[in-house]
């Protein structure tokens, strides 16, 4: 099945480092969304963008929505041991009666480097 | 407030037979999706259950069936197991579509084993 494009695939970075990753797709999405995961677990919700060009902090985290709609980045800033995990970010189509599945990328492994 | 709570945790089948794996969705949802995670890549969809109806599909066989019940909960069904079934089975869910919140929540997963 389709997954969008997500770089780099890996990252190995000290504590401290702020990060950077993005999300690419041939196709629009309406919504965006930014997951992470630990192992042995769901995917957790870090941040939604609705609409093309929103920048929307959580915390340290920041995404943008692109304003192609195609794309979307995630920063982390002044990482910590528990931002360890992989990094997913999913397209959604809707909101919108009968497509209402997420796509999501190939993921990003984030390593924190003692 | 319980979140998104699936069983069994871990399973292992033998290749051939047929698994049932359940779903609660969170307090409030009325929409459950079920994903595929093989290792090393991101869910994939299976397929999406609103109002006791199949709403939409992913590109998986007829082997891959599922269930609604009236309280919103769910099952994911696999008949003629193959070793590639092996993945984690992930339960989403949201509020009803058409909502602008659209922001799906999951559960941590059934770890499917065939062998």
């Amino acid at each position: 099945g389709q997954q969008l494009n997500q770089s780099p695939q890996s990252m190995f970075i000290q504590e401290g480092e702020d990060v950077s990753m993005n999300c690419t797709s041939s196709s629009i999405f309406n919504t965006w969304l930014w997951y992470k995961q630990e192992p042995g677990e769901g995917p957790v919700l870090l941040i939604a963008l609705y609409k093309a060009g929103e920048l929307t902090s959580n915390g340290r985290l920041t995404a943008q929505f692109g304003i192609t709609r195609k794309d979307s980045f995630l920063n982390i800033s002044a990482s910590i041991p528990s931002d360890v995990g992989i990094y997913f970010c999913a397209g959604h189509d809707g909101p919108n009666f009968g497509n209402e599945k997420l796509t999501f990328g190939t993921g990003t492994r984030l390593t924190i480097i003692p | 407030d319980a979140g998104v709570t699936q069983s069994p945790t871990h399973l292992i089948k033998t290749r051939g037979q047929q698994v049932t794996l359940r779903c609660s969705p969170k307090s409030g949802h009325d929409t459950v999706s079920w994903y595929q995670q093989a290792l090393g890549q991101g869910p994939q969809f299976i397929f999406q259950y609103y109002e006791e109806e199949e709403r939409q599909r992913g590109n998986f066989p007829d082997r891959f069936s599922g269930h609604q019940f009236p309280n919103y909960s769910s099952e994911l069904n696999v008949n003629a197991l193959l070793l590639g079934d092996s993945a984690l089975y992930l339960c989403a869910s949201r509020n009803a579509p058409g909502h602008p919140n659209t922001e799906a929540f999951f559960g941590q997963g059934t770890r499917l084993t065939v062998v």
